[in-house]
């Protein structure tokens, strides 16, 4: 099965300060039809899980331009380039190519210096 | 607004089943893939299951090959997942999900952009 590994674990920034986390599968994500099949998400503390980046780079509906993504292949980031308050939670990286389908990365932690 | 609604969950012995729902509203229903994530007690998320919008093919977890089974009725809005032999492992938040893509017909490549707020399930003697 395919494997999606997440660094780092946690960090802390500090308000207005950018933030970059990798995630890195253990098979290329990039389809036949072209397109590369990773995406990312936010869970805040006690709320469920929201979708801010889809196909590697695009943006969801609503999501602050200070979230991007970018990567190819087997090799993904999400950036955030100017952290703020509400940027807190738990944010995973997901595959959705290979069998079992849909896989997650373990998490990366936010936290607010 | 859109808007999904999770139900079912509750604690239940070993080996027992249990029926979650999940009822939409805000969206056509029945134009949409469907998907259940799960979440372990302080673990990440999981990827359980998910059924085409028309229902004509669900794909399933390893975990829960053979045990969970993912439907839908589109005339109600609402999208179940039987889940039979529960085991311990199996205690979770479960949440419905939203494939992003209208009508799509494959099992790969879609994201999951509307979330219920989950329903927990325990499993315990």
């Amino acid at each position: 099965d395919i494997v999606m590994t997440q660094t780092p674990l946690s960090l802390s920034v500090t308000p207005g300060q950018p933030a970059s986390i990798s995630c890195k599968s253990s098979q290329s994500l990039l389809h036949s039809d072209g397109k590369t099949y990773l995406y990312w998400y936010l869970q805040k503390p006690g709320q469920s899980p929201q979708l801010l980046i889809y196909e590697v780079s695009s943006r969801f509906s609503g999501v602050p331009d200070r979230f991007s993504g970018s990567g190819s292949g087997t090799d993904f980031t999400l950036k955030i380039s100017r952290v703020e308050a509400e940027d807190v939670g738990v944010y995973y990286c997901m595959q959705g190519i290979h069998l079992p389908r849909y896989t997650f990365g373990q998490g990366t932690k936010l936290e607010i210096k | 607004q859109v808007q999904l609604v999770e139900s079912g969950g509750g604690v239940v012995q070993p080996g027992r089943s249990l029926r979650l729902s999940c009822a939409a509203s805000g969206f056509t229903f029945s134009s949409y893939g469907m998907h259940w994530v799960r979440q372990a007690p302080g673990k990440g998320l999981e990827w359980v299951a998910v059924i085409w919008y028309d229902g004509s093919n669900k794909y399933y977890a390893d975990s829960v090959k053979g045990r969970f089974t993912i439907s839908r009725d589109n005339s109600k809005n609402t999208l179940y997942l039987q889940m039979n032999s529960l085991r311990a492992e199996d205690t979770a938040v479960y949440y419905c999900a939203r494939g992003r893509t209208p009508k799509v017909s494959r099992s790969y490549g879609d994201a999951f952009d509307i979330w219920g707020q989950g329903t927990m399930v325990t499993v315990s003697s």
